[in-house]
């Protein structure tokens, strides 16, 4: 199936620091990503939609000024946690659709957040 | 509005055994995806099977196998020949054409019991 990389698997930071994180589609070109967050023994939940070339579209509650989404091309996007503070802490995930395949979505391994 | 729900927060089931998982559905959309993910203590998302809303019959991949219930509104995953490596959470999910995003539901933790 269809690869998709997310790095860094594990990141600590310090409280006010910027965190980058990359989703990339290995093998397959993705018009559209996903990012999703993942507290501790609960769900997925989608944070927004990232579209190659255009702004990404976020879901409600989620503060877009806090977690900038960059689709830059149609391998990679990017998810950067500004000023981050402990609340942030939590396991982000990627994942990528592969237009040819009837609705799967790919997803990355994943990027734990520390934030002390 | 979407919506699905996972009422088993933990199953135990023993090895080589059959066990299933049960998930439930709502939305108004007439074209949809329903997707069993599995997530190990790794993290990573591993997909196991889809059906889709206008497919006649129950998808089936190797030992999964998606009991399908349109009127019901539900979609249960259930793993024939349960396995060591069977132990992890898994989440039903659902998709609607043209966005593509995903909910998913809370999730089963399953353990396979030796």
């Amino acid at each position: 199936g269809a690869v998709v990389s997310q790095h860094p698997s594990w990141v600590i930071c310090k409280s006010g620091t910027s965190v980058k994180i990359e989703c990339r589609s290995l093998d397959f070109q993705a018009t559209t990503m996903f990012w999703y967050r993942q507290f501790p023994k609960q769900s997925l939940m989608l944070m927004a939609t990232s579209n190659e070339g255009s702004k990404a579209t976020y879901e409600q509650g989620v503060e877009k000024d806090k977690f900038l989404i960059n689709h830059a091309s149609l391998t990679l996007s990017t998810l950067t946690v500004t000023s981050a503070h402990p609340e942030d802490s939590s396991f982000y995930i990627c994942s990528a659709r592969e237009s040819s395949l009837v609705g799967e979505l790919f997803f990355g391994e994943g990027s734990r957040l520390t934030v002390l | 509005a979407q919506k699905i729900t996972q009422t088993q927060p933990g199953m135990f089931v023993q090895e080589k055994e059959a066990v299933t998982l049960d998930c439930t559905y709502d939305t108004s959309d007439p074209s949809y995806g329903l997707f069993w993910y599995k997530q190990p203590s790794s993290g990573e998302m591993i997909f196991l099977i889809y059906q889709g809303s206008y497919d006649q019959q129950n998808a089936t991949e190797g030992r999964y196998s998606l009991n399908f219930q349109k009127a019901r509104k539900s979609a249960n995953l259930v793993i024939s020949a349960s396995q060591l490596g069977d132990s992890a959470m898994y989440f039903c999910a659902m998709s609607s054409p043209g966005t593509y995003k995903y909910i998913f539901g809370t999730g089963t933790r399953l353990k396979v019991l030796a």
